[in-house]
């Protein structure tokens, strides 16, 4: 049964700093890794994804890497800002549903 | 508008009752998903159509839950005789044909059982 983690569960870092999330899974039998960013009781906004045949992805200040071999990825947020607050959720797809990490939740103070 | 939509927002109940919520996906996209999240957790799936055609459901959705999706456009999740335990998100997501496409999620349902 494929489990998801990620670590750390909750990150406070002052505004500037780059950070790394990292997620790790139990099955590297998976099609892709997706991250995404929740908000406070709202909905999943989708970051990235990786496909399982790709290392890594990048958009903005945002680069996801993926490691299937050891069952491991990092999203690494550059230069952060308060407005990066949120929780940041990690899923793998595994057949035709993803299963999610219970994500990290990131505060950026100025 | 080119995101998934999903109503009500917010739907309080007393136990024992039936809700009903409605999930609109992305106009070409054939695959809908249905997940739960609570509080301080990832979302979990529930179940998934491609096109009208219901193809898994999760062991979380007991007998007193159903999915819809006529005409394979937008879907309805029923849950019939609701419990406290059934507080939680309900959230949408749609995605192009296969596994390896994005999904994109909408606003979430929110229910609240008393």
């Amino acid at each position: 049964k494929q489990e998801v983690t990620q670590i750390p569960a909750a990150l406070s870092v002052p505004e500037g700093e780059n950070l790394v999330l990292n997620c790790s899974f139990t099955d590297s039998a998976i099609y892709n890794l997706q991250w995404f960013r929740q908000d406070p009781g709202k909905g999943l906004t989708s970051l990235l994804l990786i496909q399982s045949s790709q290392r890594e992805q990048t958009s903005g200040r945002l680069n996801a890497s993926l490691d299937k071999s050891s069952g491991r990825s990092t999203l690494y947020i550059a230069a952060s800002q308060p407005g990066d607050s949120a929780t940041y959720l990690c899923a793998v797809g595994n057949t035709d549903k993803l299963i999610f990490g219970t994500g990290t939740r990131l505060q950026v103070f100025p | 508008d080119t995101g998934v939509s999903q109503n009500p927002r917010h739907k309080i109940t007393k136990r024992g009752q039936n809700v009903t919520f409605r999930c609109d996906p992305i106009s070409e996209h054939n695959r809908l998903y249905w997940y739960r999240q609570t509080l301080g957790q990832g979302p979990e799936f529930l179940t998934y159509f491609q096109n009208e055609a219901q193809l898994e459901k999760s062991r979380l959705l007991s007998d007193r839950f159903s999915a819809e999706r006529p005409k394979g456009s937008f879907s309805t999740l029923e849950i019939q005789r609701t419990e406290q335990g059934d507080s939680a998100m309900y959230l949408c997501a749609s995605s192009l044909l296969a596994v390896s496409e994005t999904q994109y999620f909408g606003p979430g349902t929110r229910l609240l059982v008393l």
